[in-house]
């Protein structure tokens, strides 16, 4: 149980485009879902909490006219990176916390994107 | 300022070896969580500790939380190549607030 999908698994794009990644709770509801980056070989940085129904919580300093959220169900949230640069190339997860386990979170595996 | 401090950064040892990984902060957490991540893949979750003085065992791993809930360890005992990885803790202050991470500890095990 407990499964987060995200797609797409890697995507290149270039400068200016958009790029959507969809995360998913296969086998339950998710409340809540977090949006992390990641750089080569560090940690994990939140970038918002989104959570079903209502606009996301951005954390300071990232845009949130840039990385756009979209939580509209319990099982799906969208980050869609706007205007992508190559400085936005990361690794991007998702992690969903469902609706009977308040601090447990479980993760997706990870989007890989490259901007040109 | 970082909330969760662990250490070390990087960890190299050979087989067999037993190694212990730190995580350190000033403020109280409601719950510490152990995750552990491949190049290329999100984190797994290993453990999730609750009560202060907590001790939990999964086969050769053994995880720690401190009394007073500030702090937690992650012993390896007789490391394996297997074991290689990227592992981090993470914390919530509040239950139902977000995750917060340490910087990590890379651990390579060679044979």
């Amino acid at each position: 149980g407990a499964v987060v999908s995200q797609h797409p698994s890697r995507v290149i794009c270039k400068s200016g485009t958009s790029v959507k990644i969809e995360c998913r709770s296969l086998d339950f509801q998710a409340t809540t879902m977090f949006w992390y980056r990641q750089f080569p070989k560090q940690s994990l940085m939140l970038m918002a909490t989104s959570n079903e129904g209502s606009k996301a919580t951005y954390e300071q300093g990232v845009e949130k006219d840039k990385f756009l959220i979209n939580h509209a169900s319990l099982t799906l949230s969208t980050l869609t990176v706007t205007s992508a640069h190559p400085e936005d190339s990361s690794f991007y997860i998702c992690s969903a916390r469902g609706v009977t386990s308040t601090d447990t979170q479980y993760f997706g595996p990870g989007t890989r994107l490259t901007v040109l | 300022t970082q909330l969760l401090e662990q250490s070390p950064q990087f960890l190299s040892i050979q087989e067999g070896e037993n190694l212990t990984v730190y995580c350190n902060s000033s403020s109280v957490f409601s719950s510490l969580q152990w995750y552990r991540q491949e190049p290329g893949e999100g984190p797994v979750l290993l453990v999730t500790v609750v009560t202060g003085g907590e001790v939990k065992k999964l086969k050769r791993l053994t995880f720690q939380f401190g009394d007073a809930r500030k702090d937690s360890s992650l012993h390896i005992t007789a490391a394996q190549p297997g074991d290689t990885g990227l592992y981090l803790c993470a914390g919530v202050r509040q239950a139902g607030t977000a995750l917060i991470f340490g910087k990590g500890t890379t651990l390579s095990v060679s044979s």
